[in-house]
């Protein structure tokens, strides 16, 4: 079965400073996709970057990037120069391999609040 | 924006009652995905609907039903609500049923249901 963990309730950053929002997971099948969301007070869900698992190189989307480490089973989000309206929570979440279910995994979440 | 729209935003039901959620997919997404949200947690899968067939499940008992219609607007049905329904209920889209593979899910700003 396919879990995701991630440990830190809650983070602080100063604004403009990098951040590190840990997630690690758990599956036996070789095949499956990494996702972050960002989820603001208002409560939508913001795709925000993916990596798949057989992509040799980390994904990178503007400000975000994944650090992918397979060997580890984590895939850590990274936000560099923190802005105010990074303030929020940040769900990782897994799909499972393709054809082979429907339904995305999510951790509890982080609260990053971004400190000016 | 995702072009996902739910409603309504905000609805309040005695235990018992029954109610009817609303998701509108983005344009071009034919499969729709429900998901609960309680507080302080992370989405669960409830079901995925394509074609107008349900396509998955979660573990969610029969009370929790839906529909999907031609246009691929979709509806989730809860009956004899109870005090643990209570959440943030969260409609996503995506252009496939096939999970994995890179498929995004977005999601629209949900709604949040309150049993009292």
């Amino acid at each position: 079965a396919q879990k995701i963990t991630q440990t830190q309730p809650g983070m602080f950053v100063q604004e403009k400073e990098a951040v590190t929002l840990d997630c690690t997971y758990d599956t036996s099948d070789p095949s499956y996709g990494l996702f972050w969301y960002k989820q603001p007070s208002s409560g939508e869900m913001i795709f925000l970057i993916y990596q798949g698992s057989y992509d040799q190189q980390n994904a990178t989307e503007g400000r975000y990037s994944l650090n992918f480490q397979k060997a580890r089973k984590s895939a850590n989000l990274v936000i560099s120069a923190s802005q105010l309206g990074d303030s929020a929570m940040y769900f990782c979440a897994m799909s499972p391999p393709l054809f082979t279910g429907n339904q995305f995994y999510f951790g509890t979440g982080t609260s990053l609040t971004v400190i000016p | 924006e995702t072009g996902v729209t739910q409603s309504p935003t905000h609805l309040i039901k005695t235990r018992g009652q029954q109610v009817t959620l609303r998701c509108s997919s983005q344009s071009g997404h034919n499969t729709v995905s429900w998901y609960q949200q309680a507080l302080g947690q992370g989405p669960q899968f409830i079901f995925q609907y394509y074609r107008e067939e349900e396509n998955g499940r979660g573990n969610f008992p029969p009370r929790f039903s839906g529909l999907q219609f031609p246009n691929y607007s979709s509806e989730l049905n809860v009956n004899a609500l109870e005090l643990d329904d209570s959440a943030l209920y969260l409609c996503a889209s995506s252009a496939d049923r096939a999970a994995g593979g890179g498929r995004v899910l977005f999601f629209g700003p949900g709604t949040r249901l309150t049993v009292l």
